[in-house]
């Protein structure tokens, strides 16, 4: 079926460190792709999208880029900060407009 | 400010009595949602609705209800609470008009069924 995979974590980082967070997805067509943060105590927000093969989605640093051949949309950022140290959440739009998520991973950033 | 409202932030109930989690938003989009959100399974939608008097089944919807009478306002009904049903909730409506997968999010509401 239907469905997101992400890495599990969570991922522990140094601040200015290299970040990766992969995510792969199951889905019949070309969904529209997106990356969502929760940070502590708060409720998800839209971090990034791409809603065709080959796009690049960014923001705040961030980026990913929509890979149909791998069905991936990694989340990478070059520097992390403390700041940066949340629940991230890979997502796609079904053909029925409904976002189906992954489990999330938790990302924390030491300084 | 645009947001999306919900109450109670954090309950503590037992099995068997009912309860309502309100949600509100005030940037008068159509469509909302229930998502629970549980350790290692993310988000699960629970509910949906597209425009007033529309609502549908998501992923997990048994134990729940839910109503939309007004754009704004679309509650979170569980009729009679059981311990599986402690959660993270969240509520979120559509940034657009036609649903584009953008949400935006309330503060989401612990509750916990004893």
């Amino acid at each position: 079926g239907n469905s997101v995979t992400q890495m599990e974590g969570p991922v522990t980082l140094s601040e200015e460190a290299f970040l990766t967070i992969n995510c792969t997805y199951t889905a019949t067509g070309y969904p529209s792709l997106f990356w969502y943060v929760q940070y502590p105590g708060e409720g998800l927000q839209l971090l990034l999208k791409a809603t065709k093969a080959d796009d690049k989605g960014s923001n705040k640093g961030f980026e990913a880029t929509y890979r149909k051949e791998t069905t991936s949309f990694h989340l990478e950022k070059g520097s992390v900060q403390v700041s940066d140290s949340a629940v991230y959440f890979c997502a796609y739009m079904d053909s029925s407009y409904k976002l189906i998520f992954g489990s999330g991973t938790r990302l924390l950033v030491r300084p | 400010e645009a947001q999306v409202t919900q109450n109670p932030r954090y309950l503590i109930t037992v099995t068997g009595k009912k309860l309502t989690v309100t949600c509100s938003q005030n940037m008068n989009h159509e469509y909302m949602s229930w998502y629970r959100q549980d350790p290692g399974l993310g988000l699960r939608q629970i509910y949906y609705s597209m425009n007033v008097e529309v609502t549908d089944k998501g992923d997990v919807p048994e134990g729940y209800k839910v109503s939309r009478k007004e754009k704004r306002n679309f509650p979170l009904i569980l009729e009679s609470p059981s311990p599986n049903q402690t959660s993270l909730y969240f509520c979120a409506s559509s940034v657009r008009d036609r649903f584009t997968g953008e949400l935006f999010f309330g503060e989401g509401s612990r509750l916990t069924v004893l």
